[in-house]
């Protein structure tokens, strides 16, 4: 799975919009984009993925650049409740790759502070 | 319950005991996994399960290390004369496996080791 590079730290006001960018200049073209994030003291949740059209769900959007090589998790409107650590990983799905172990590669993500 | 289930949520025990870590995926998921996060860090991919069968276990970081599923439901995580570095958080995660699905894990809140 390709590396992905994201800052240690963000800070983010209540009610505006967090954008969280992740790196990953070495993706390779059947790599998609995946964004987790853990709530202290939870598992890590599901956020959005993507390959390379920008997505977005009720959580959040995913803009990811036209070369592919960087991406942008975007929380429209922030709450205290998304204070968290955010995880870009990149992966191959599992059923698009018969060998693929699947195991997620967390690396340490940005720890995102939303404040009132 | 609808979600991953792990047993128990807090564990403390004595350098070198035996012990045992339960997880309960989502009724239908196929795959499971089994992750330790360490304080400060990402989550650490440890075995993943196809069914019964262990699919990649490259993950363990010794022969102390165990788990199974023997029924292709519930898993165990067996740890051999624990040491105090293998205090940790465990965590599991299981995941459905079909044509529609990019591979989106559900995970548990862990069990959170303490060996003193």
């Amino acid at each position: 799975d390709a590396k992905t590079t994201q800052p240690t730290s963000m800070d983010c006001a209540e009610g505006r919009a967090a954008n969280l960018p992740c790196n990953h200049s070495t993706i390779s073209g059947n790599e998609y984009v995946y964004w987790y994030r853990q709530i202290h003291s939870q598992g890590p949740q599901y956020i959005i993925h993507g390959l390379k059209n920008n997505e977005t769900n009720e959580m959040a959007s995913l803009i990811i650049t036209e070369d592919r090589k960087s991406s942008t998790l975007i929380l429209p409107h922030a709450t205290l409740r998304d204070t968290a650590v955010y995880y870009c990983i990149v992966r191959v799905p599992p059923l698009l790759n018969s060998n693929s172990g699947y195991a997620l590669n967390f690396g340490k993500g940005t720890s995102l502070l939303v404040t009132p | 319950g609808a979600g991953v289930s792990q047993t128990p949520s807090n564990k403390v025990t004595e350098k070198g005991k035996y012990v045992e870590l339960r997880c309960d995926p989502i009724s239908g998921h196929t795959a499971l996994y089994w992750y330790r996060q360490s304080l400060g860090q990402g989550p650490e991919f440890l075995i993943y399960f196809q069914g019964t069968g262990a699919a990649d276990d490259s993950g363990l970081p010794n022969d102390r290390f165990f788990a199974v599923r023997p029924e292709g439901s519930v898993s165990t995580l067996k740890i051999q004369r624990t040491e105090r570095g293998d205090s940790a958080v465990y965590l599991c995660a299981s995941s459905a496996l079909r044509v529609s699905n990019t591979g989106e894990l559900f995970f548990g809140e862990g069990s959170r080791l303490t060996v003193l």
